[in-house]
């Protein structure tokens, strides 16, 4: 069945990037969007943008702007989520999504998270 | 953006009980709507699609319905494996949003 494998937890200071990996296994992994989502303790999950795998194209949700990047290597079947300006705020689990339809519907498949910490 | 609501917040339910949890959209949405069961440290996992679609393998005692602005996800029978926390997403509006969760604890 589909696998979406995600990198191990981060624990970083105010001001420094993470960057999470998602390998992406047992499905054609050019054929769908992928999702990236975080889940900070107490919020609702909170939707962050969308990589299409097989031309790279990227869109943001205006929050993230100017602040996250999504990448791929197609090599190894791989999605990366990098955020950089780091703050507090930011602590949260970060889960990459399968997309089972285009860019903008649900997600049928998720990884199994990453926890970023931020702490000074 | 478009606001999701999900009520209750928590419920507390009994293994066996029917329960019901209502999702309201700030706009219509027609039924672009998804339903996810998340356990901690576990990848949330789809439940229902398009408001009232079970995704493959998904047990039949959970159900979605409804259209427009008002949703509801039903357990009919509540097992052990379902304590956990249910979110609704809109997909219909860019960017897509989900609701707050509620929690399904044990009576």
């Amino acid at each position: 069945q589909v696998q979406l494998v995600q990198s191990g937890a981060e624990v970083k200071k105010p001001g420094a990037s993470v960057k999470v990996s998602c390998k992406a296994s047992e499905y054609t992994f050019i054929d769908y969007f992928m999702h990236w989502v975080r889940l900070a303790p107490g919020q609702r999950p909170e939707w962050m943008g969308w990589i299409n795998p097989k031309s790279g194209a990227t869109n943001y949700a205006q929050k993230f702007q100017g602040r996250v990047t999504m990448t791929r290597d197609t090599s190894i079947t791989t999605t990366f989520m990098e955020l950089n300006g780091l703050t507090s705020d930011d602590t949260a689990v970060y889960y990459c999504a399968r997309v089972r339809t285009g860019a903008y519907s649900y997600d049928d498949n998720w990884g199994q998270g990453t926890l970023v910490t931020v702490s000074p | 953006d478009i606001q999701m609501t999900q009520s209750p917040s928590t419920l507390s339910a009994s293994v066996g009980d029917r329960i019901t949890i209502t999702c309201r959209a700030s706009q219509l949405i027609s039924v672009w709507l998804a339903w996810y069961q998340h356990k901690p440290g576990k990848a949330p996992k789809l439940l229902i699609y398009q408001a009232s679609s079970l995704e493959s393998g998904v047990p039949s005692r959970f159900s979605g319905s409804g259209s427009g602005t008002e949703f509801t996800l039903t357990i009919s029978s509540l097992q052990p494996d379902d304590f956990a926390t249910y979110y609704c997403q809109q997909y219909n509006f860019y960017p897509p949003t989900f609701g707050q969760g509620t929690k399904v604890e044990i009576k």
